[in-house]
């Protein structure tokens, strides 16, 4: 079982619908990061998370320590969302444990 | 102030050549990651480095495989001999700091292709 998994694997939405991915993760951690991975192959770095939650713009990253358990949420969803979002947690030290990713298609 | 650049953005190498991959950190930034995506799969920790130490490098293979962050220049990522399992995608991240808040700013990766 990986350390970290998301959900849904695929994602597909049509235009201006609000969507939420899931990560959870077995370990204790110090940090969660969210990033996007466009088609190119690049990597943003979306959110980085130890509690709580963040906005900025039409994403919102919410954590519940607790539980161990992150949601990503786009409203208002574009094609140009489409992307594939990854979670990645930091155990304490220096190394990030990512989760397997999540390919979302918003259609016009 | 320029992000992470890597070199070069795809690199072709046959069964048995010598690949070298580098990674120059954002402006003021001291810690350098390296992390390998195979096809199809997710991300996973390679190396972690600062300036002419490596810090932690559980994530690399034990064979064929290492990094360096020399004191001028970039960090470079060397896989000798390569196979083609060797074929990924290799992103290079870096960060200010060391502490687990710190976000790391990763690169555009480099694509290796072994025919």
């Amino acid at each position: 079982k990986n350390e970290v998994e998301q959900s849904p694997q695929n994602l597909t939405a049509q235009e201006g619908e609000f969507i939420t991915i899931n990560c959870s993760y077995s370990v204790g951690i110090s940090a969660l990061h969210w990033l996007q991975q466009h088609p190119g192959g690049g990597i943003v770095s979306l959110f980085m998370l130890s509690s709580g939650k963040k906005k900025h713009g039409r994403l919102i990253a919410t954590i519940n320590i607790q539980e161990k358990h992150s949601s990503l949420h786009i409203t208002a969803s574009h094609p140009r969302d489409s992307a594939v979002y990854i979670c990645a947690v930091r155990p304490g030290g220096d190394k990030l444990i990512f989760g397997t990713g999540t390919r979302l298609q918003v259609f016009p | 102030n320029a992000g992470v650049m890597q070199n070069p953005r795809h690199l072709v190498r046959r069964r048995g050549q010598e690949a070298r991959l580098r990674c120059s950190p954002m402006k003021g930034h001291s810690h350098v990651y390296w992390y390998r995506q195979l096809p199809e799969e997710g991300l996973k920790f390679m190396v972690y480095l600062q300036k002419e130490n490596i810090i932690d490098e559980s994530g690399m293979p034990k064979e064929r495989f290492s990094a360096e962050f020399p004191k001028e220049g970039p960090s470079i990522l060397r896989i000798q001999q390569v196979v083609r399992g060797d074929s990924a995608a290799y992103f290079c991240a870096s960060s200010r700091l060391e502490t687990p808040w710190e976000t790391q700013y990763f690169g555009p990766g480099t694509r290796l292709l072994v025919l």
